[in-house]
């Protein structure tokens, strides 16, 4: 079964405009969420994490997130995009499942995301 | 602190070779997982170890295996190299099962 669902394959936005990219989950219990970026070529670093608290969470690059509950979603945004933002982003969970302290990441399938100067 | 160290960075083998790629954690991290990144199947779990103990496995033929030395540097093998195999595995470490784990540059791997 999928746990982490991102939508949106490709977005395109303009320098400047805001940015939100879309989350979703499907688990029973509260799951440790996280956002990585991938530029060419490279690993994966990362953007933000959930692991309770504050459901809204400042992360580095000036990119937030939002933990909503109801929508098992935690969305990803930015107020003002830069050109160098433009990299594929990945949404991932781990699966506290029964108090297991495993620490398998389940990834969504990213976002690439393109900037227009 | 240095972060998560992958050797080598690019490699190229032929079928029915095999390989090993080798990780070194953050200092300090005693939990190093193993992913695999293809375009058509996006990030699959492959292992994760903590303590040199395998504590979860993905859904991978026995032709993967892997260790964890004592001091947290892992290690992964590849036997009967298959053209599918081609990808980027990546490592990743954190302190410990369950927390936010930080990624190496990858090993590129290209079969032929």
């Amino acid at each position: 079964a999928q746990s982490v669902t991102q939508p949106d394959i490709h977005i395109t936005v303009s320098e400047g405009a805001s940015l939100e990219l879309r989350c979703n989950y499907s688990y029973g219990a509260t799951p440790y969420l996280f956002w990585y970026v991938q530029s060419p070529g490279q690993g994966l670093q990362l953007l933000l994490k959930y692991f309770s608290g504050d459901t809204l969470v400042q992360g580095i690059k000036g990119f937030e997130a939002e933990f909503k509950r109801s929508q098992s979603s935690y969305n990803l945004r930015k107020p003002s995009v830069h050109w160098s933002d433009a990299a594929e982003y990945f949404c991932a969970v781990i699966r506290a499942d029964r108090g297991s302290t495993l620490g398998r990441l389940y990834f969504g399938r990213g976002t690439q995301l393109t900037v227009w100067p | 602190k240095a972060g998560v160290t992958q050797t080598p960075r690019y490699l190229i083998k032929t079928r029915g070779q095999q390989v090993t790629l080798s990780c070194s954690p953050i200092s300090g991290h005693r939990s190093v997982s193993w992913y695999q990144q293809t375009p058509g199947q996006g990030l699959q779990f492959l292992f994760e170890y903590f303590s040199e103990t395998q504590r979860n496995k993905g859904n991978f033929p026995g032709r993967f295996s892997g260790r964890q030395f004592s001091n947290s540097r892992s290690e992964m093998n590849v036997s009967t190299l298959e053209l599918g195999d081609s990808a980027l595995y990546l490592c990743a470490s954190s302190l410990a099962p369950s927390t936010e784990a930080f990624f190496g540059q990858g090993t590129r791997l290209t079969v032929v």
